[in-house]
């Protein structure tokens, strides 16, 4: 089945400390991952994806297929990293997104 | 990247009626995609919609209970009929932009509360 799996509803970090977003998924092909961002009243927006193997913000993601992980990583926060985070894959066809219940992030000043 | 308007931003509506929520691109799309998020969980996709053909549901959808219409390359509709309280919920429609790769860009949802 496929499932994209968040263990951690709410991430709490100081600013300046490293931060890591935890993102596992399951799915039985070659899938594409995502990571997807809410700041406070704002849209949902792509923030990056494994394929670009590019830095945004400061985040970085690897996708790490033996351990079927997509962690997302920050070494240094800041406050206005704060937001609801969103793990996703996408494979298949139809390209339909599978998203992962979120984690809050809430950088701390 | 496409820009995405929808309409309502938000409605309370007694149980038993029905929403029609509209879906605006600012450019042509081809695919267009319909997604439910109830109060604390994630995004659930509920349907594909692509011009000139029938919606595409996922398992746990049907098109009596969220019919879709997708008349050109710019607009679409989702219904949620004969409401309940379980419908309460944000109802956001994105597009995927093939420019850059299989972007998907979102709509600011819908804030739907069922009575």
């Amino acid at each position: 089945a496929q499932r994209v799996t968040q263990p951690e509803k709410l991430l709490s970090v100081f600013k300046g400390a490293p931060v890591e977003l935890k993102c596992n998924y399951s799915y039985s092909g070659s899938p594409e991952l995502f990571w997807y961002v809410q700041y406070s009243r704002q849209r949902l927006q792509l923030l990056l994806r494994h394929i670009s193997r590019e830095s945004i913000k400061g985040f970085t993601a690897d996708l790490n297929k033996g351990e079927t992980s997509f962690h997302l990583k920050k070494p240094f926060a800041q406050e206005e990293d704060s937001a609801m985070y969103y793990c996703a894959l996408s494979g298949g066809a139809t390209n339909k997104l599978i998203f992962g219940t979120g984690t809050l992030l809430a950088v701390q000043p | 990247s496409a820009v995405i308007s929808q309409k309502p931003s938000r409605d309370i509506c007694q149980r038993g009626t029905s929403l029609t929520i509209q879906c605006q691109v600012d450019s042509q799309v081809t695919m267009m995609f319909w997604y439910r998020q109830q109060p604390g969980q994630s995004l659930t996709l509920i349907a594909t919609a692509n011009q000139g053909s029938e919606a595409t549901y996922e398992s746990g959808f049907v098109i009596d209970k969220f019919p879709i219409s997708r008349p050109n390359l710019t607009f679409s509709t989702l219904t949620v009929s004969n409401m309940s309280p379980e419908d309460s919920s944000i109802y956001l429609c994105s597009v995927e932009d093939y420019s850059g790769g299989n972007e998907q860009f979102f709509g600011p949802g819908t804030r739907l509360t069922v009575l």
